[in-house]
């Protein structure tokens, strides 16, 4: 089973402030399997990036992924208030289990 | 548009079942790959299940304890869950999944083993 750890658990930024999210996989993934999603209280997930890098429909371009191997990286350039929440990675590797990262808490 | 929507969460003893199911609409729904995937309350999302054509997966919790079918007339997904167990209550998740991400999300359903 490949394990995934986002760094850091939780990132205290203020509005337009830049925000790097951080996701290790124990075991080389495909850029072609990298997800990463947003999720807000209440909410489902929302996906943001695939393919480590490919943005999904209708997510604003100042979210950006990158990485390959075993560090990927989700960048939001510019933080806007709809942006606090938690971001969680995820992979799918060449079997399952497809597992998730345990989250980054972005706060205010 | 496209949506997701689960039903047939609730409360329910240990060691008894469940069925949940999740209506497709707006796509092609045989067409894609779908999984279930599960978060226990404050905890991060575990995947569960994926169902592709005839081939399914799932995570080892549950194997031998549930079963993903899909009915692609009725554009429905199922979760057939027995002998659960307090671990296994969860908001649970439909979602699509072509290769590599799960792009299109329900609402969740809550399931809740409790004596």
């Amino acid at each position: 089973e490949i394990v995934l750890t986002q760094s850091p658990g939780t990132l205290s930024l203020s509005p337009g402030e830049r925000a790097t999210l951080s996701c290790r996989a124990s075991q080389s993934v495909s850029s072609s399997y990298l997800a990463w999603y947003q999720q807000k209280p209440g909410q489902a997930p929302r996906l943001l990036i695939y393919g480590a890098s490919s943005r999904a429909t209708g997510i604003p371009d100042r979210f950006s992924g990158s990485g390959s191997g075993t560090d990927f990286t989700l960048t939001i350039s510019r933080l806007e208030p709809e942006d606090f929440a938690v971001y969680y990675c995820q992979q799918f590797g060449s079997s399952p289990p497809w597992t998730f990262g345990q989250g980054t808490n972005v706060e205010i | 548009q496209v949506q997701l929507v689960e039903s047939g969460g609730g409360v329910v003893q240990p060691g008894r079942s469940l069925r949940l199911s999740c209506a497709a609409s707006g796509f092609i729904f045989s067409n894609y790959g779908m999984h279930w995937v599960r978060q226990a309350p404050g905890k991060g999302p575990e995947w569960v299940a994926f169902i592709w054509s005839d081939a399914t997966d799932y995570v080892d919790s549950v194997k031998g304890r549930f079963t993903i079918s899909r009915d692609n007339f009725k554009n429905t997904l199922y979760l057939q869950m027995n002998s659960l167990r307090a671990e296994d209550t969860a908001v649970y998740y439909c979602a699509r999944g072509p290769t590599g991400r799960l792009d299109v999300w329900g609402q969740g359903t809550t399931v809740t083993v409790s004596s």
